[in-house]
């Protein structure tokens, strides 16, 4: 069975970081793509960041390029997000999702970790 | 805004059918497979189309998906009450090197 959870997440104030974790079992996770989307309370789901299965090609939506890092760790079938910088806006729930078809689809989801960006 | 468009709610009574539409551009929808999402309340998103059509294992043939040019539809028959949810379509754009999604729609199953 596929299963993908996250943790890592919190209360912060703005400015400050965190770093998500999302760890994967019962799949090969090294031969998979990795994504982030968020949700912010009451609203849709917002893609985040992408990586492929070797960590070789990265993408990131415009609202957290330059302050998160995505990364993974195969043999410890982990993927990360390192959140700098962080801003109110920033709050929301955080899905970590095995993708298909670079970007298309997204077929497992984590049932996410809450990050509260408030002072 | 979201770069797809979905219409915010939709409703029908049990038993009915009801289509929710997914508007893109020829830099997401009109290049690339659509997937489509059901996300039931306090829950998580649950891959229900990928590849504009196809249902992953365990998914009912009552949820079904067409792509024509730059918009996406998914088709739901015999509602129930239990297909309350909001559903998300979603893609790649290959001019932003991104995923993105619909703004969602709200299901209400009368």
């Amino acid at each position: 069975e596929v299963q993908l959870v996250e943790s890592g997440g919190g209360l912060v104030q703005p400015g400050g970081s965190l770093r998500l974790s999302c760890v994967a079992s019962g799949f090969t996770f090294s031969t998979y793509e990795m994504n982030w989307v968020r949700q912010a309370p009451g609203k849709g789901l917002e893609w985040v960041s992408y990586i492929s299965s070797g960590g070789n090609t990265i993408f990131y939506a415009d609202s957290v390029k330059g302050r998160f890092t995505i990364s993974r760790d195969n043999p410890e079938k982990s993927v990360y997000l390192q959140m700098n910088s962080l801003r109110a806006e920033d709050t929301a729930v955080y899905f970590c999702a095995r993708g298909t078809d670079i970007l298309a689809t997204m077929d497992y989801w984590g049932q996410g970790t809450l990050v509260t960006v408030s002072s | 805004q979201s770069v797809l468009t979905q219409p915010p709610s939709v409703s029908a009574a049990p038993g009915q059918k009801v289509t929710i539409s997914c508007s893109g551009s020829s830099s997401n929808i009109g290049n690339n497979f659509v997937s489509w999402y059901q996300q039931l309340p306090g829950t998580a998103p649950k891959l229900l189309i990928y590849d504009n059509n196809k249902r992953p294992s365990g998914i009912p043939d009552r949820f079904s998906g067409f792509k024509s040019g730059t918009s996406a539809t998914l088709g739901i028959t015999g509602l129930q009450t239990g297909d309350e949810a909001d559903y998300y379509c979603g893609t790649r754009d290959s001019s932003l090197s991104a995923g993105v999604f619909g703004g969602g729609t709200k299901l209400t199953v009368l």
